[in-house]
C-alpha cells in the first residue's frame, strides 16, 4: 500500500525566511505520480506541481523549488523569502500509475503560517 | 469555465438524515472521485469512479454510496447521517490519462452533523 508522510505538523516563520516542507513517501510502483497542493485558509485546493517519477530533475518555479530525490523517496518543496500570502496548509500526495486509475494518497498536510 | 462545482456548498444535517452531494464536471473526464477532508487527517478516498455506470470503494467508503449514471455527475449520497460523517466533502476528476493533464477538485461541500 501506498503511503505519504508530512512530518511537519505545523510551521511557524517570519516573512521573508526560507522553509522547506518535507514529504517521505512509500510505494511498491516503480511508476508514479508525486503532487503538491496548497490549501489556503478560504479552503480550496491549488495544485502546485506534479512529477513523474521517471523525472528527478528538480524544479523551479519562481520562488517555490521542489526536490525530488528517489533514493530516499522524498520529494520536499522549499518556499524561498516567504510572504504572508503563503500561509496556507500544504499537501503532498501520490499515485500509483499501475490499475485503472489514479487514486491519490495524500499527507496529513503541513499548517505554514508566516508572520510578518 | 465551470471545471468542478460542487452542490452544496454547506449543509447541516440532523442524525439519521438523508442527502446527496452533487459533483458536476463540464471536461468531458473520465475519471471522477469523492475525497473527504477532517482535521490532521489530510483527504481520504471515499469512492470513485473511472467512467459513466461504473464505482468502486475506496479508503473510507462506509456509510456512502455514490452513482455515475451520466458522465459529467457524480453523486454521493449520506442514506442515514452520522455525526461522524461531519466533514469537508471534494470532488475531483480528470481524464482518462493523467499524461499531460492535471486532476482539478470542486472548491469543497462543508457538511455539519449534529
Amino acid at each position: 500500500a501506498q503511503k505519504v508522510t508530512q512530518a511537519q505538523t505545523e510551521i511557524s516563520v517570519v516573512e521573508k525566511e526560507d522553509v522547506t516542507l518535507d514529504c517521505v513517501y512509500e510505494t511498491r510502483d516503480t511508476t508514479y505520480y508525486l503532487f503538491w497542493y496548497k490549501q489556503p485558509p478560504s479552503g480550496e485546493l491549488v495544485f502546485l506541481i506534479r512529477r513523474n517519477s521517471f523525472d528527478e530533475q528538480n524544479e523551479i518555479s519562481g520562488r517555490y523549488s521542489w526536490n525530488f530525490q528517489k533514493s530516499t523517496s522524498s520529494f520536499n518543496f522549499t518556499i524561498t523569502a516567504s510572504q504572508v500570502v503563503d500561509s496556507a496548509v500544504y499537501f503532498c500526495a501520490l499515485s500509483e500509475l499501475g490499475g485503472s486509475n489514479y487514486k491519490l494518497t495524500f499527507g496529513k498536510g503541513t499548517l505554514l503560517t508566516v508572520n510578518p | 469555465n465551470a471545471g468542478v462545482t460542487q452542490t452544496p456548498k454547506f449543509r447541516v444535517l440532523k442524525t439519521g438524515q438523508s442527502m446527496t452531494l452533487l459533483c458536476a464536471q463540464d471536461m468531458n473526464h473520465e475519471y471522477m472521485y469523492w475525497y473527504r477532508q477532517d482535521p490532521g487527517m489530510g483527504l481520504r478516498l471515499i469512492h470513485y469512479s473511472v467512467g459513466e455506470g461504473t464505482t468502486a470503494k475506496g479508503e473510507v467508503p462506509d456509510g456512502y454510496n455514490v452513482s455515475r449514471l451520466k458522465k459529467q455527475n457524480f453523486l454521493l449520497g449520506l442514506e442515514s447521517a452520522a455525526p461522524s460523517q461531519t466533514s469537508v466533502y471534494f470532488c475531483a476528476s480528470h481524464r482518462q490519462s493523467l499524461s499531460g493533464n492535471t486532476i482539478y477538485f470542486g472548491e469543497g461541500s462543508w457538511l455539519t452533523v449534529v
